[in-house]
This record gives C-alpha cells, structure tokens and sequence, in this order.
C-alpha cells in the first residue's frame, strides 16, 4: 500500500542534541512538507520541498534543518538551536499541478519531547 | 497570513445528530480543504472545494463556501462515534503547494 511512514514515533532530545526525524513516502509525489502542531494548536509550515536537492522555509525554519536528497525521502533535524522542540511533528506530501493545491497525505507524527 | 479559524473550538453532541463547524479566514484563496485528525494521529484529507464551487458533497459530509464572507462550513450528518476526532481547515492560495491550517474544532460524539 502506499502511504507516509514516520519513525520513529516517539523520540526524546537531551540539552544540547541534534535528532533526526525520518518521512519516507512511495507515493511518487514531488512536493512533501514537514508541520510542527502543539496541543489544541493546527499545524506550521517548517520546510517544504518540491524537487530533489531543493526546499524552502516555511513560516517557523529556524532551529531546523531538512535534506532531500531522494524523492521518497525527506529527513528533518531538530538542532539544539530549536529551544522548545516539544511538539508533535507531521510529514505530509502531494502531488504538484498547475491548477489549485491538491490534497496533502499525512504520515502519523512523531512526538519528540526532551529529557 | 491567511490562516482558517475553526469555530467551535469545540463540540459534542449524540450519535446520530448532525454537527456543523465553521471555518474563517482573511485572505483570498483559491481552494478551502477539511482535513480530519484522529487522536495521536496524522491527518486525513477530506473534502477539496474550489474558490468557484458554493458546495460540495461527499457521503456523509458537505461543505459550503461563501468566499463573500470567506467562511466556509463543514456538516457531518448522521454522525457516529467513530466520526470523535478534531476537523481542520486549511487554505490555499498564492503557491499552488503551501497551505495554511487553523487550530481545528474537536468534535466529539456520544454514543
């Protein structure tokens, strides 16, 4: 089937440590996004990407960086500049038309808190 | 920013009622989308309705948009208890790839 898979679910960050969040997609789509949702918050835009070797920042970049190297594959690490990493961390993708946005897939989270 | 607003924040009602939720936003769009968010988990696409459609139905769900108001609503009719789970909705518009989500409306049905 295909779909969104991040790992791991659950990861904890001690002071001063870079971790790295893992999305995988075989959906074949171009565009995929990295989302930070707080409790009883919606989501915002980290990074975006829609080619290989290229992405932008979205509206809260700073404290992380991405990499998108392959196609199915757009990692996401939480420097030690992100002060308040506890979060809930969504990995989505989607196709790229001309015409209007299309809809984003979801992986299921990884919630990262610090020890 | 052209951020959706949910309101209710939240909702609860009994099975088989029928729940409605509102969404603001401030911006023109080209698209308004309902996504829902099972607890602990991603989220699931809904329904997509274009800047020029009014309403759109899908099963169990129908979506209205009134971009005079730029407010758009999603009704669940004949709801269930496996409907539990909080709704956003998210705008496109100047990109044809970045959206913008609000904060949601946790719904929650009794059985």
């Amino acid at each position: 089937d295909g779909g969104i898979t991040q790992s791991p679910k659950y990861l904890f960050r001690k002071e001063g440590q870079n971790v790295t969040l893992s999305c995988e997609q075989n959906l074949n789509h171009d565009a995929m996004y990295w989302y930070r949702q707080d409790p009883g918050q919606g989501l915002r835009l980290i990074y975006y990407s829609q080619i290989v070797n290229d992405f932008q920042k979205g509206d809260i970049a700073e404290g992380y960086s991405v990499s998108r190297e392959k196609k199915e594959s757009f990692p996401l690490t939480v420097t030690s500049a992100q002060k308040n990493p506890t979060a809930f961390y969504l990995c989505a993708s989607s196709i790229i038309t001309t015409g209007p946005n299309q809809p984003q897939h979801f992986g299921d989270g990884t919630r990262l808190s610090i020890l | 920013s052209q951020q959706g607003e949910e309101d209710p924040q939240a909702l609860s009602i009994q099975e088989g009622e029928n729940a409605t939720m509102n969404c603001s936003y401030k911006t023109s769009i080209n698209n308004l989308q309902w996504y829902r968010q099972n607890s602990g988990r991603g989220l699931v696409h809904l329904i997509l309705i274009r800047s020029n459609e009014r309403e759109k139905h899908s099963g169990r769900l129908r979506v209205t948009l009134d971009t005079s108001k730029k407010s758009s609503s999603l009704l669940i009719t004949a709801s269930r208890a496996a409907d539990t789970a909080s709704y956003f909705c998210a705008t496109g518009g100047g990109s044809n790839y970045k959206l913008t989500f609000g904060k949601g409306t946790l719904l929650t049905v009794n059985p």
